[in-house]
C-alpha cells in the first residue's frame, strides 16, 4: 500500500524549533519529487515547500524561507522539515505529500501531524 | 504577493450543475498554470480531482471536470450529489518552483 505517515509533531513555544518527519512506503521514494504542505485548522491549505528527486532543488513559500527547510533521505524512504524561529502563524496541521510521475499534482497525501505554536 | 482566489462558498441542488472558479490576482490563469483542484472532507487529507487543467485523477467521477473559463480555472460539478458536499481548493503553478492553494470554496448540495 502506497502511504506516507507524518510524526514529530507537538508544542512548541514562539521561537523555538521543531523537526518533522514523513515515512514514505509502498513506492520507490526516490523516484518523486516531495511536499509539505500546511492547514491551519478551520482554513485553507498552504504550499510550504518542494523538494525534487535527489534533493537537488528546493522551493519555498516566502513566508518560511530563511526559517524552514525541507530535505530528504531516499535511503530512508524519509522527508523531513527543520522549522526554526517558530511563529504563532505557523500553526497548522502539516501534510507530506507526494508529485504525481505524471501529473503536475499532489496524487498521495499523509493524515498529517499537528504544530502548535504557543507560549 | 500573489493571492489566488476563489468563491468563499456555493450552494447546488441535489442532480445540479456548479461551476467553480479559480482566479489570479496578478494576471491570467491558462495551462501553464497547471491548475490542479483538490477536494476535501472535515478531518481528512486532500483527495486530488483535476490536474493540469483538464485531466481527471484516477477514480474519480466523470461528472467532475476542469477547464479554463475566460481568465480562470473552473471546476465543474454536473449532476451533484450529497457526497460532493465538501471544501474545493484549487493550486496554481506561479513559476520558478513555487505553487500557491486558492482560499476554497465550501460547497453545501441541498
Amino acid at each position: 500500500e502506497v502511504q506516507l505517515v507524518e510524526s514529530g509533531g507537538g508544542l512548541v513555544q514562539p521561537g523555538g524549533s521543531l523537526r518533522l518527519s514523513c515515512a514514505a512506503s509502498g513506492f520507490s521514494f526516490s523516484t518523486y519529487w516531495m511536499s509539505w504542505v500546511r492547514q491551519d485548522p478551520g482554513k485553507g491549505l498552504e504550499w510550504v515547500a518542494n523538494i525534487k528527486k535527489d534533493g537537488s532543488e528546493k522551493y519555498y513559500v516566502d513566508s518560511v524561507k530563511g526559517r524552514f527547510t525541507i530535505s530528504r533521505d531516499n535511503a530512508k524512504n524519509s522527508l523531513y522539515l527543520q522549522m526554526n524561529s517558530l511563529r504563532a502563524e505557523d500553526t497548522a496541521v502539516y501534510y507530506c505529500a507526494r508529485w504525481g510521475l505524471v501529473s503536475r499534482a499532489l496524487d498521495i497525501w499523509g493524515q498529517g501531524t499537528m504544530v502548535t505554536v504557543s507560549s | 504577493q500573489t493571492v489566488v482566489t476563489q468563491e468563499p462558498s456555493f450552494s447546488v441542488s441535489p442532480g445540479g450543475t456548479v461551476t467553480l472558479t479559480c482566479d489570479l490576482s496578478s494576471g491570467s490563469v491558462s495551462t501553464s498554470s497547471y491548475p490542479n483542484w483538490y477536494q476535501q472532507t472535515p478531518g481528512q487529507a486532500p483527495r486530488t480531482l483535476i490536474y493540469s487543467t483538464n485531466t481527471r485523477s484516477s477514480g474519480v467521477p466523470d461528472r467532475f471536470s476542469g477547464s479554463i473559463l475566460g481568465n480562470k480555472a473552473a471546476l465543474t460539478i454536473t449532476g451533484a450529489q450529497a457526497d460532493d458536499e465538501s471544501d474545493y481548493y484549487c493550486m496554481l503553478y506561479l513559476g520558478s518552483g513555487i505553487w500557491v492553494f486558492g482560499g476554497g470554496t465550501k460547497l453545501t448540495v441541498l
